[in-house]
């Protein structure tokens, strides 16, 4: 089956510092990708859409300059926290569509990340 | 936009009686609706879903259905086991290629 995988697995940073999150498609190219944060015992919210060579659509209320995703090849998108405060600590898990004309969306493992 | 609602928030039950979690969705585009599995600090596994054109889907003991009418579908887990204990998430879809919208999820717990 398709894997998706994410990278780091988790991370520590200061306030104040950028965190760059990469997840990755290994036996299939995705043309997009989403993103979503969990916060601990809630469910995932959708953060924003990242489509292969365009810019990525966030959903209301998400700071698409806090937030920067890139998508730069039809394997890899990254999500960087820009300026990381302690209220971004959470667990964020990408997931990638599956190739064309199936509805079932693969899961990244996912990222801690913690703001100290 | 989609808006999901699920119930319960928790559940409890003893080994080998049934379960059942209830969504409902707001918008009646939405054609895709799977179930995910999760285990603590753990990605989502999905363990079944359905699509709009189909009522009912079974895969041994859980079964999923869909009432497109009421705008809402259910999860049957039978004969539960302790290992069914986990979190529970229902989510709606457009269609292929477009995000996921999760409810806010249900915590089983199967005692044995």
């Amino acid at each position: 089956g398709a894997v998706v995988s994410q990278h780091p697995s988790r991370v520590i940073c200061k306030s104040g510092t950028s965190v760059k999150i990469e997840c990755r498609s290994l036996d299939f190219q995705a043309t997009t990708m989403f993103w979503y944060r969990q916060f601990p015992k809630k469910s995932l919210m959708l953060m924003a859409t990242s489509n292969e060579g365009s810019k990525a659509t966030y959903e209301q209320g998400v700071e698409k300059d806090k937030f920067l995703i890139n998508h730069a090849s039809l394997t890899l998108s990254t999500l960087t926290v820009t300026s990381a405060h302690p209220e971004d600590s959470s667990f964020y898990i990408c997931s990638a569509r599956a190739p064309s004309g199936s509805y079932e969306q693969y899961f990244g493992p996912g990222t801690r990340l913690t703001v100290t | 936009g989609e808006n999901v609602e699920q119930h319960p928030s928790t559940l409890s039950v003893q080994e080998g009686d049934s379960a059942v979690i209830k969504c409902t969705y707001s918008d009646s585009a939405s054609n895709y609706f799977p179930w995910y599995k999760q285990e603590l600090g753990k990605r989502p596994q999905l363990i079944i879903d359905i699509r709009s054109n189909v009522g009912e889907k079974k895969d041994q003991r859980i079964a999923v259905t869909l009432n497109k009418t009421a705008k809402h579908f259910s999860l049957h887990i039978t004969e539960t086991q302790p290992e069914d204990s986990a979190v529970y998430f229902c989510a709606a879809s457009k269609s292929a290629g477009t995000a996921l919208i999760f409810g806010k999820g249900t915590t089983l717990s199967v005692s044995s």
